[in-house]
């Protein structure tokens, strides 16, 4: 999507090192998603930020929203091998909740 | 809970021929949606649905009719299928503004 930039398009690190994926929006936002793909299968739904500042973690991934920039980062701590995948930011341009946007995807290879 | 249940898990379709993907979630969330996932394309939005009996185009949505009958059931249906149309296809649903809860897709190869 060219509404939601999603930075790099891939990553390959060594495993125990920290890494951040960045998704930028072109639009104002009504709430930022971040979701996690594995080949061939479906999305999985990580957090969701929805105002300015916040910031959520969920075990050694936290994710962070920047409203003025219209940015969120994502950061992957001590990455370990199950932490490889698709990483998908997805926005909501307005209350509409059925029609969210994704960004294209970052790939992360974690080798061991 | 089975969450969103997608059939089938894989297809191949002759130009021309109509079929129906099925979706399910038992989870009642008020919003389902497709969406279509093709390399370097992202997923993108075919069709939604923010509760039963009304549906609305996203913005992919040439080819596709759907219909939201009930609150459990989303199915998209390709009307003459066209090699454009090989994709993965996701069903996702949701309730309110939580994160979507997504199906394991349809592989669809149109030949």
């Amino acid at each position: 999507s060219q509404e939601l930039e999603q930075s790099p398009q891939s990553l390959i690190v060594q495993e125990g090192k920290n890494l951040t994926i960045n998704c930028t929006s072109s639009k104002t936002l009504y709430g930022l998603y971040w979701y996690k793909q594995k080949y061939g299968e479906g999305l999985i739904f990580l957090m969701m930020l929805q105002k300015g500042g916040e910031e959520k973690s969920h075990e050694k991934i936290t994710a962070k929203l920047d409203e003025k920039k219209q940015q969120s980062s994502l950061h992957i701590t001590a990455s370990q091998p199950s932490h490889a995948g698709i990483y998908l930011c997805g926005a909501d341009r307005n209350t509409n909740a059925g029609k969210s946007t994704f960004g294209d995807g970052t790939t992360l290879t974690v080798k061991p | 809970n089975a969450g969103v249940t997608q059939t089938p898990k894989f297809q191949v379709l002759k130009t021309g021929q109509s079929m129906t993907l099925q979706c399910a979630q038992d989870m009642n969330h008020e919003y389902m949606s497709w969406y279509r996932q093709d390399p370097g394309m992202g997923l993108r939005l075919i069709h939604y649905s923010v509760g039963a009996g009304i549906t609305d185009q996203g913005e992919v949505p040439n080819g596709y009719n759907v219909s939201r009958s009930t609150t459990e059931d989303f199915p998209l249906r390709l009307l003459s299928a066209a090699p454009s149309q090989t994709s993965v296809y996701f069903c996702a649903s949701r309730q309110g503004n939580y994160g979507y809860t997504f199906g394991s897709g349809t592989r669809l190869t149109v030949v």
